[in-house]
């Protein structure tokens, strides 16, 4: 079964440095998100991106934040420069289409810790 | 943001009998209301949805229960099964944009 996969599983980091992760979404998807969950918080969304552009964003994807989709398979979500509010489960997902069915598939996760 | 609030942190049940969770919601634009699943160590997994024009949606041994005018849903499962164990987060999305908002989640834990 096709599924969302992301790396690096967990990443530790200190403060302000940078930090890209990785996702590859399920190939015939065309809707792809980040969310994050703090620890002991909700899940929380991040960004939506669809046709090579940001659909959507929180005010939580301030200016540090940016994702890019550099090669038709990988979706890649960077913080410029990490703080340790940052360190929380980062989700990536997707979906075939129809921006709002949200019948999303979530990746495993890649957890950040910054230090 | 308490759009989506779920009350219960956790629920426990005996095996072959109901697990009722419960959702409310605040935002009167959400018109599509989903259930996920999620494990430890691993990303949510869709479990069922409903859109605000249905009050019930039904599949195998899952039913949720839309109610609008008291902006609550609700998740049926029955039989319970232990690997129903799991956290279960309730979150909806509106016409207008394409993000899904969560709830805090509810730990069910279904004893054997």
């Amino acid at each position: 079964e096709p599924e969302v996969t992301q790396t690096p599983s967990h990443q530790v980091t200190q403060m302000g440095q940078e930090v890209i992760l990785r996702c590859v979404p399920i190939s015939n998807h065309l809707y792809f998100y980040w969310y994050r969950q703090i620890l002991g918080q909700k899940v929380e969304f991040l960004v939506s991106f669809y046709n090579n552009e940001i659909s959507e964003k929180s005010e939580i994807f301030d200016d540090q934040f940016s994702v890019e989709r550099p090669d038709g398979s990988n979706f890649t979500l960077k913080i410029r420069s990490t703080k340790l509010e940052d360190s929380a489960m980062y989700f990536c997902a997707s979906t075939r289409g129809g921006q709002n069915t949200g019948e999303l598939f979530f990746g495993e996760g890649s957890r950040l810790t910054v230090l | 943001d308490q759009q989506v609030k779920q009350n219960s942190p956790s629920l426990s049940v005996q095996e072959g009998r109901i697990s009722i969770l419960n959702c409310d919601y605040t935002n009167s634009m959400f018109d599509y209301f989903l259930w996920y699943k999620k494990y430890p160590a691993e990303g949510p997994t869709f479990l069922i949805s409903i859109s605000s024009i249905k009050d019930k949606n039904e599949d195998g041994r899952f039913t949720v229960f839309l109610n609008k005018s008291a902006k609550h849903l609700s998740l049926h499962i029955v039989p319970s099964q232990p690997g129903d164990s799991a956290v279960y987060f309730c979150a909806a999305s509106s016409a207008s944009g394409s993000r899904l908002t969560f709830g805090e989640g509810t730990q069910l834990t279904v004893n054997p």
